[in-house]
């Protein structure tokens, strides 16, 4: 079985600071990492994966996560936030042989003018 | 290409009622998974159908169960409604080959029951 441990479930910040959303993960088998946002009212979308490769993974509007298999780490990062990523954050993982993701709690990040 | 279709997006049913949910995957796509997202629970699997077979399951009593048509639209129904029920349920489409495919989520259906 896998868990997702996102360590803050709010975080504040200031338009066009930098931001990090920590994820831990714990799992007995290899698995595939993702971050997903939720707008209000809205279903899920998919930010960025990590399946294989370089750790580092980058998406197209300015986010990146960096896999840490030592530390179980996922963290989400962007260098300078924007009024419109206000949103909840979710950090999620499957095992590599399944389809089932499990989620965390969710980080509702709130950027501030 | 169209996206995932939830219908309907915003339902109110009464305590000991049942209810349908319905979710069109993205043409071509053969699995479909349904979550729960709920404030205290957060988001939870219920199951995934793939090719008109339930393929995997969640830990959720047998008040929840699914189905998949040979279009892969599926449904999802749930019997003896309980006000714990009341949550936000999404269905995600997927090709369904296991190579870290996740998929995409429909904007889900809104369940109240009161």
């Amino acid at each position: 079985a896998q868990s997702v441990t996102q360590l803050d479930s709010q975080v504040p910040v200031f338009e066009e600071a930098p931001v990090e959303l920590r994820c831990n993960y714990s799992s007995s088998v290899s698995v595939y990492l993702f971050w997903y946002v939720q707008y209000p009212n809205q279903g899920l979308q998919l930010l960025l994966k990590y399946l294989s490769g370089s750790t580092l993974v980058e998406s197209i509007n300015g986010f990146e996560a960096e896999f840490n298999k030592s530390q179980t780490s996922f963290h989400l990062r962007k260098p300078s936030v924007h009024i419109s990523d206000t949103a909840e954050y979710f950090c999620a993982v499957m095992e590599t042989s399944g389809s089932r993701l499990t989620f965390g709690e969710g980080t509702q990040l709130t950027v501030n003018p | 290409k169209a996206g995932v279709t939830q219908t309907p997006r915003y339902l109110i049913k009464t305590r000991g009622q049942q209810v349908t949910l319905s979710c069109s995957p993205i043409s071509g796509h053969r699995s479909v998974s349904w979550y729960q997202q709920t404030p205290g629970q957060g988001l939870q699997f219920l199951f995934e159908y793939f090719s008109e077979t339930q393929r995997n399951k969640g830990n959720f009593p047998g008040r929840f169960s699914g189905r998949q048509f040979s279009n892969s639209r599926s449904e999802m129904n749930v019997s003896t409604l309980e006000l714990g029920d009341s949550a936000l349920y999404l269905c995600a489409s997927s090709s369904g080959i296991r190579t870290g495919g996740v998929g995409t989520f429909g904007s889900g259906t809104r369940l109240t029951v009161v």
